[in-house]
């Protein structure tokens, strides 16, 4: 079975400074990996998907097969980015002609940007 | 305003009782699922539908059930089987893998 470790419930930076969330996952097959985030009072919502290898926000993740890790970055954090990101993985086994994947996530790592 | 609608907000359950929360979608997404968070323990999920007239269990499916009657609903079940339904429950539809989540409805036990 998949599984999604978010280790840090909470991280304050400065900003101005780095941010590095963490993630590592265990899963047999192929992994799909993604981050999501809530702003307060909005909606849950993707920030980026590792096969887009796009950079949204400032933000990159990268995967690392080798560390089973998909880590999210930004090197120099903004105060908007304070927030509640949660990183998930895609089950391969249940994708079917829709791309309709089930998504396993962490337990979330509330970031909190200091001015 | 398009996208995914859940309602009520607030849902207050008596014990023994079974309640039921609305989830519709005007995206005309196949995939629809149904999460529940807790502080602490992330998103956890509950059931999922990946075409009408069908849905699987997930993760934590006892003491719940759903329906998908319509591609465009989605509504989930909370039954008195389940003692501790206090959380905030999310549903989500999926397209090209990026998931579309609603606004949340609040379950609390009276």
């Amino acid at each position: 079975a998949q599984r999604v470790t978010q280790p840090e419930k909470l991280l304050s930076v400065f900003k101005g400074a780095p941010v590095e969330l963490k993630c590592n996952y265990s899963y047999s097959g192929s992994p799909e990996l993604f981050w999501y985030v809530q702003y307060s009072r909005q909606r849950l919502q993707l920030l980026l998907r590792h096969i887009s290898r796009e950079s949204i926000k400032g933000f990159t993740a990268d995967l690392n097969k080798g560390e089973t890790s998909f880590h999210l970055k930004k090197p120099f954090a903004q105060e908007e980015d304070s927030a509640m990101y949660y990183c998930a993985l895609s089950d391969e086994g249940s994708i079917s002609n829709f791309g309709n994947e089930k998504l396993t996530f962490g337990t979330g790592t509330r970031l909190t940007i200091i001015p | 305003d398009g996208g995914i609608t859940q309602s009520p907000k607030y849902l207050f359950r008596k014990e023994g009782q079974n309640v039921t929360l609305s989830c519709e979608q005007n995206l005309n997404h196949d995939a629809m699922y149904w999460y529940r968070q807790d502080p602490g323990q992330g998103l956890r999920l509950i059931y999922y539908s990946q075409i009408v007239n069908d849905f699987q269990k997930g993760d934590i499916a006892e003491g719940y059930s759903v329906s998908r009657e319509k591609k465009e609903s989605f509504p989930l079940t909370v039954t008195s089987a389940q003692k501790n339904p206090t959380a905030f429950y999310l549903c989500a539809s999926n397209h090209n893998e990026k998931l579309f989540f609603g606004s949340g409805t609040q379950l609390s036990v009276l």
